[in-house]
């Protein structure tokens, strides 16, 4: 079973430049999670979806993060402008239904912002 | 306010020797813990699991305890391996509550030597 995909893994921007991240869940997982790991910290939830709608994004820096989850299956996470204390990892996860609240992670995607 | 907190930032462990991270929490809600185990330039990978009905979860070497009165769980890794070097992170859900994402603490980074 392939498991959760992200892209890019690593980006490099300027300040008030703008980025996406790209993430497919594994197939057949209902609820998409983004999560944001800043270096010495636990991964913090950005936004989750079930299916193709919100279910919590109340820790989404709004101003200048967006995430839409079309058709309820790939994911795309945007940051515009991006500030310096954007650099972190951004993790995709997902999870099927009756799990138990385990979730699966990508690799990441690694922002670094200069 | 950290829910889930972690206040070992690291643990030294001889190899074979038994190897213990712990875990506190504040929410009461929280009815689910998870461990997850993280390698450098991956993605967190899930570990072992446990629900509030529960007070022990045992997989091979891994054994989680939970302690509800306490609101502290640990994760006891026997014998400890140097494969078993990682940033190893302690995670909490209401599974009742809507939004049930994953709460993270700041992880405890486990050195094993041989």
């Amino acid at each position: 079973e392939a498991g959760v995909a992200q892209s890019p893994r690593y980006k490099i921007i300027e300040k008030r430049q703008s980025v996406a991240f790209w993430c497919n869940p594994i197939s057949g997982h209902a609820t998409l999670y983004w999560y944001q790991q800043i270096l010495g910290q636990g991964p913090k939830l950005l936004i989750q979806f079930q299916n193709n709608g919100v279910v919590d994004d109340s820790q989404l820096p709004k101003d200048r993060f967006s995430a839409e989850r079309l058709k309820g299956v790939d994911s795309t996470l945007k940051i515009q402008p991006a500030k310096l204390e954007d650099s972190a990892v951004y993790l995709c996860a997902s999870s099927p239904r009756g799990s138990g609240n385990t979730i699966y992670f990508g690799e990441g995607s690694w922002l670094t912002v200069v | 306010d950290q829910q889930v907190k972690q206040n070992s930032p690291s643990l030294s462990v001889q190899e074979g020797r038994i190897s213990i991270l712990n875990c506190d929490y504040t929410n009461s809600m929280f009815d689910y813990f998870l461990w997850y185990k993280k390698y450098p330039a991956e993605g967190p990978t899930f570990l072992i699991s446990i629900s509030s009905i529960k007070d022990k979860n045992e997989d091979g070497r891994f054994t989680v305890f939970l302690n509800k009165s306490a609101k502290h769980l640990s994760l006891h890794i026997v014998p400890s391996q140097p494969g078993d070097s990682a940033v190893y992170f302690c995670a909490a859900s209401a599974l009742n509550q809507a939004g049930t994402a994953l709460i993270f603490g700041k992880g405890t980074t486990l050195s094993v030597s041989s």
